[in-house]
C-alpha cells in the first residue's frame, strides 16, 4: 500500500516568508508526528497529533511554527517569518496509534532551505 | 532528561566484515529502543525495535541488537556486512507513556571494497 508522503520534496523560500508544508500519512494511521533533521541538532520531535485529542507542542521551537492536522488525516506543517536556522529536512511519521509504541513509518522528507 | 547517546559518528569498515554500532541511553522509565536506517536523501526504515521479551532482536538485512538493561545499551551488530549497507544509522528510544522518539545523533557506516 501507499507509504507517508511529503510535499514539496524540496522548498527554497526567502527569509521572512512563510511556508507550509504537507503530510499525508498512511491509510488509517490514528497518529502523525513532525520531525526535523538539521546538521546542527540532529533529528528532533516537533509535534505529535493522535486522534482527537490535544496535540503535544512540546518540541515546536518558536511560536513561528505551527501545524494543524485536517480530519483526522492530512497534517500542514507552517513556519512563518522564515529564518536561516529553519533550514533542515521535515520528516513525517505516522503509526497506528497509541499504547505501545507502534513502529512509526516515515515519509521521504521535505527539505526547507532559507535563503 | 532522558537522552541517547551514539558515540561514533562514522564507522569505516570493509566489505564483509562484522561491524558493532553502539548506542546507549539514560532513563529512569522503562523504554522501548529503536535502530532506523537512513540511504542518501531517503526516509527513515526501521530496521528493528525491542519492545519486551528476548533481549536479543533481529532485523532486516541481517541485523541484530541486543537489550542489555544494566549498561543501559542496545548496540547494533551485523556479522558480515555489504556495500549496500552505507547509510546512516540512529537509535531511538520511546519512553512509557510517550509516543515521540528520541534520537541519537546518527552514526554513518561507511562499507568499502
Amino acid at each position: 500500500g501507499a507509504g507517508v508522503s511529503q510535499s514539496p520534496s524540496n522548498k527554497v523560500t526567502e527569509k521572512g516568508k512563510d511556508v507550509e508544508l504537507r503530510c499525508d500519512p498512511i491509510s488509517g494511521h490514528t497518529a502523525l508526528y513532525w520531525y526535523r533533521q538539521s546538521l546542527g541538532q540532529g533529528l528532533e520531535f516537533l509535534i505529535y497529533f493522535q486522534g482527537n485529542s490535544a496535540p503535544d507542542k512540546s518540541g515546536l521551537p518558536s511560536d513561528r511554527f505551527s501545524a494543524e492536522r485536517t480530519g483526522g488525516s492530512v497534517s500542514t506543517l507552517t513556519i512563518q517569518r522564515t529564518q536561516q536556522e529553519d533550514s533542515a529536512v521535515y520528516l513525517c511519521a505516522s503509526s497506528q496509534g497509541q499504547g505501545n509504541p507502534y513502529e512509526q513509518y516515515f515519509g521521504p522528507g521535505t527539505r526547507l532551505t532559507v535563503t | 532528561a532522558q537522552s541517547v547517546t551514539q558515540l561514533d559518528s562514522q564507522v569505516p569498515v570493509f566489505e564483509e566484515a562484522p561491524v558493532e554500532l553502539r548506542c546507549n541511553y539514560s532513563s529512569s522509565v522503562s523504554v522501548y529502543l529503536f535502530w532506523y536506517v537512513q540511504y542518501p536523501n531517503q526516509g527513515l526504515q526501521l530496521l528493528l525495535k525491542y519492545l519486551s521479551g528476548s533481549t536479543l532482536v533481529k532485523g532486516i538485512n541481517g541485523f541484530e541488537a541486543e537489550f542489555n538493561k544494566s549498561q543501559t545499551s542496545f548496540h547494533l551488530r551485523k556479522p558480515s556486512v555489504h556495500i549496500s549497507d552505507t547509510a546512516e544509522y540512529f537509535c531511538a528510544v520511546t519512553f512509557t507513556g510517550f509516543q515521540k522518539l528520541v534520537f541519537g545523533t546518527g552514526t554513518r557506516l561507511l562499507v568499502s571494497p
